[in-house]
């Protein structure tokens, strides 16, 4: 099961900052937070990771708390083709497979 | 940019019938994985397989489902005998590192998904 908390939806105005949070109060010392999306029904699609430190990269910002019990998702300017439904999803730590567990997410809907 | 390429786009079968979803995977990718998403629902890990073997599979993975890799370049689900309830999209995915040994870059490549309808 996801040990990711997510709102069920939100709202963003094109070209400003989306910014999605999420709780993992249970997170263990070793896991990572993972954020993929998913468009209409495509494939989900990575966006980024972080272990403690906030990560950035060409597609959004990750914000993790010091405490590692939250993190936010910061899609800087939000376009039209970023309304997609968000996953925040805690690696469980296995055998060895990357096997990810996917919740319920955050339907992000980005209004002209 | 490389893509995890699957095939059929959509089958229509009927129930009691055998199917077979394939996957061309990345081709330096390790792992490889089967998810399948309920219309409506959340997307659900089924298998993951990683040297030519089953590394874990769900609950839902039961005796109807199995994996194969044929070839170098396949990666095959099949359901010997579906049900109404298989009905859903089928993503196949793969990774090139094993995150619990390298801590690499824990991304899953997708495919674009085969939607199989049960009738």
């Amino acid at each position: 099961d996801a040990k990711t908390t997510q709102p069920t939806s939100m709202d963003c105005a094109e070209g400003r900052a989306a910014n999605l949070p999420c709780n993992h109060s249970t997170i263990s010392g070793n896991e990572y937070v993972y954020w993929y999306r998913q468009i209409h029904s495509q494939g989900p699609q990575y966006i980024i990771h972080g272990l403690k430190n906030n990560e950035t990269n060409e597609m959004a910002s990750l914000i993790i708390t010091e405490d590692r019990k939250s993190s936010t998702l910061i899609l800087p300017h939000a376009t039209l083709r970023d309304t997609a439904v968000y996953y925040c999803i805690v690696r469980v730590a296995g055998t060895g497979a990357n096997n990810l567990f996917f919740g319920t997410g955050t339907r992000l809907t980005v209004i002209p | 940019e490389p893509e995890v390429t699957q095939t059929p786009s959509h089958q229509v079968t009927q129930m009691g019938q055998e199917v077979i979803l394939r996957c061309v995977p990345i081709s330096n990718h390790l792992y490889f994985y089967w998810y399948r998403q309920i219309l409506g629902q959340k997307v659900e890990f089924l298998v993951s397989f990683y040297n030519n073997e089953i590394s874990e599979k769900s609950e839902i993975f039961d005796d109807q489902f199995s994996v194969e890799r044929p070839d170098g370049s396949n990666f095959t689900l099949k359901i010997r005998s579906t049900k109404l309830e298989d009905s859903a999209m089928y993503f196949c995915a793969s990774t090139p590192a094993s995150l619990t040994a390298s801590f690499g870059s824990g991304e899953l490549f997708f495919g674009e998904g085969s939607r199989l309808t049960v009738l």
